[in-house]
């Protein structure tokens, strides 16, 4: 079936630093998307890509649907305390019952 | 606007016994989901629906059913529950239309032992 790859797996950073994350896959979507899991909580949608190239901000967070379509990168800028949690890239296709496949998830730890 | 709302929020069962997961959304969302996260894996889809009535296998179908008798609840049955059914279930639902992504609950922790 399809599989994304998302990295990395873990990362232990210091408040304030920027970070980034990023996705690919073998297959084509046409939606890409960002959730945010917060412990004993379901995830969250952080951003939604809709086109090839598209970059799209949420504040902090910066997201972009790559070129290929089978890549997307999320940017984190000046972390803060609340940024720690389970980041999701989620790949969908439109057709059909417009399943998620989901990355394994990049667990993100700050250190104040 | 209770959005998706999963009961029970936790259970423990023993090896052989059954339980039925509930899921109930308001907010008129045609398709609903239900999925397990497992450590290191990802979210992993079990079945899902498009509307009420129908049902569909997803990823990881084996040993739970399902049923959609209604458009807003979404039932996830284990009939004889396994060590391996240990896990996060986790609810979703959408609208049909373009890519809008999902809307989960809060998730329902299950150890068998």
């Amino acid at each position: 079936g399809q599989q994304l790859n998302q990295s990395p797996q873990s990362m232990f950073i210091q408040e304030g630093e920027d970070v980034s994350m990023n996705c690919t896959s073998s297959s084509i979507f046409n939606t890409w998307l960002w959730y945010k899991q917060d412990p004993g909580e379901g995830p969250v949608l952080l951003i939604a890509l809709y086109k090839a190239g598209e970059l799209t901000s949420n504040g902090r967070l910066t997201a972009q649907f790559g070129i290929t379509r089978k890549d997307s990168f999320l940017n984190i800028s000046a972390s803060i305390p609340s940024d720690v949690g389970i980041y999701f890239c989620a790949g969908q296709l439109i057709q059909g019952a417009q399943k998620l496949v989901f990355g394994q998830g990049t667990r993100l730890t700050i250190n104040p | 606007n209770a959005g998706v709302t999963q009961t029970p929020k936790f259970r423990v069962l023993k090896t052989g016994q059954s339980m039925t997961l509930l899921c109930a959304q308001d907010m008129n969302h045609e398709y609903m989901y239900w999925y397990r996260q497992d450590p290191g894996m990802g979210l992993r889809l079990i079945h899902y629906s498009v509307g009420e009535g129908t049902t569909a296998k997803g990823e990881v179908p084996d040993g739970y059913n399902v049923s959609r008798l209604k458009k807003q609840n979404f039932l996830l049955g284990l009939e004889s529950a396994a060590p391996s059914q240990t896990s996060v279930y986790f609810c979703a639902s959408s609208y049909s239309t373009r890519g809008y992504g999902y809307t989960f609950g809060s998730g329902t922790r299950l150890t068998v032992v």
